[in-house]
């Protein structure tokens, strides 16, 4: 399965924006990018995801390299409650060698610390 | 609202009782996911189901099984709960490579 790297942890300040960097060298030419993040004591919850065109919407913008092996998530305007940890993942859009088609699997992530 | 809803919110067994966590959602997805989540070790794949009765390993499978006989239904088995499955247990499901989503977890504790 293709790997993701990120930053272990993040800061930033209150309303001003963040940029969460993530780098994905192996990725195939039909795995989605997927942005998840989890709140403290809840459940991951969908952020966004691209393919190979930049996204954007209500909650923040997916900034995808051109060669895709990297990308970057882009919270606007920080707040309070974009505190939390954010996993970057790769999934699979086709059956090969084992690796299922749709699998979701995540990693450490990059803990975001928001400052008032 | 598209809804994944995990049979226990809190879930208190003992050790050598077999335990079933439910996992019910409403979106025909195909795939479910069920993740368990400890300090400091993340979000760990257990097992993946990609259609009814189909299965795959996910990173840490010993000690459990899992049931998938009707679309909208995914269940974990803890075949003899020991105490270190004491755990945050997560349920997910998605279609294709779009957005996926996630119950409100299970807290088990084995004693």
């Amino acid at each position: 399965d293709a790997k993701t790297t990120q930053p272990n942890s993040m800061e930033s300040n209150e309303e001003e924006p963040v940029h969460l960097p993530c780098n994905h060298s192996t990725i195939s030419g039909t795995d989605y990018i997927h942005w998840y993040r989890q709140l403290p004591s809840q459940g991951p919850e969908y952020v966004i995801h691209g393919l190979t065109s930049n996204v954007n919407n209500r909650m923040a913008s997916l900034a995808i390299a051109e060669d895709r092996k990297s990308s970057t998530l882009i919270l606007h305007r920080a707040t309070l409650r974009d505190a939390a940890v954010y996993y970057c993942i790769l999934i699979p859009t086709l059956n090969a060698g084992g690796t299922s088609y749709g699998k979701l699997t995540f990693g450490q992530g990059t803990i975001l610390t928001v400052h008032p | 609202d598209v809804k994944v809803t995990q049979s226990s919110r809190y879930l208190v067994k003992r050790t050598g009782e077999k335990v079933f966590l439910e996992c019910v959602q409403d979106m025909d997805h195909e795939n479910m996911f069920w993740y368990r989540q400890d300090p400091g070790l993340g979000l760990r794949l257990i097992y993946f189901s990609y259609d009814v009765k189909m299965k795959e390993k996910g990173d840490i499978p010993e000690g459990y099984s899992v049931s998938r006989e009707k679309k909208e239904r995914f269940s974990l088995i803890l075949e003899s709960a020991s105490t270190n499955q004491t755990s945050m247990y997560l349920c997910a499901s998605s279609q294709d490579g779009r957005q996926a989503f996630f119950g409100q977890g299970t807290r088990l504790t084995v004693v």
